[in-house]
């Protein structure tokens, strides 16, 4: 099973800042990472596929890097309406799995 | 526009089986660009893949539930089902089904809680 971690586990971050989050996959996984973003009571939301390409109707902030093992999100430029918790997923092998996830809180 | 919806018991009592259904609309579940899967959210907020079908009914499964778990596929309704056996406290959790796009999943529904009692 390919173990994925997060960091950090949570941020408070001012608005208009930029906001950095990494997952590292223990083994190489290609670009075979992607990044969803969960508000409070609502389900997950598919914000980044293939580590960097951005779906539909995603804002332009949101971007995505990396490949192999470490692999990156970034928010430039946060708005209030990012506050949620963001969570990278590997589908390299089966079972797929998830990152614990990260906290993004408003200051 | 597609969207999902799961349906099922929102108490299990312990020992006892869960049976689920997500009810696909705005789209046939027959696709042949699509698998369909259901993923759980624990309380301390983790994600848990358990299961992906395709139309076809060739599945896949998480090897850590694997001896209790079925999942299924029924293209005359546009659904698909998920059964987990023997459940336990460990298996209250919030379950979602989706539409997994062969890597990822793009379309989710809203999320049923399902708790297991003692």
């Amino acid at each position: 099973e390919i173990l994925l971690t997060q960091s950090p586990d949570s941020q408070s971050v001012t608005p208009g800042e930029k906001v950095t989050i990494t997952c590292r996959a223990s083994q190489s996984i290609g670009s075979n990472l992607h990044w969803y973003q969960q508000k409070p009571g609502q389900s997950p939301k598919l914000l980044i596929k293939y580590a960097s390409q951005s779906m539909s109707g995603v804002p332009s902030r949101f971007s995505g890097s990396g490949s192999g093992t470490d692999f990156t999100l970034t928010i430039n430029s946060l708005d209030t309406e990012d506050a949620a918790v963001y969570f990278c997923h590997q589908s390299r092998g089966f079972p797929f799995t998830f990152g614990p996830g990260t906290k993004v809180d408003i200051k | 526009q597609m969207q999902l919806q799961e349906s099922g018991p929102g108490l299990v009592k312990s020992s006892e089986t869960l049976s689920l259904t997500c009810t696909v609309s705005g789209g046939s579940i027959s696709n042949k660009n699509y698998y369909w899967g259901w993923i759980r959210q624990s309380p301390e907020k983790s994600l848990e893949w358990i299961a992906n079908i395709y139309y076809t009914g060739s599945t896949y499964y998480s090897p850590s539930l694997e001896s209790r778990i079925t999942i299924s596929v029924d293209t005359s309704s546009n659904r698909f089902s998920l059964t987990l056996t023997s459940v336990t406290a460990a298996d209250t959790a919030v379950y979602y089904c989706a539409r997994v796009a062969r890597d990822y999943m793009d379309v989710w529904g809203k999320g049923t809680t399902v708790t297991v009692s003692s």
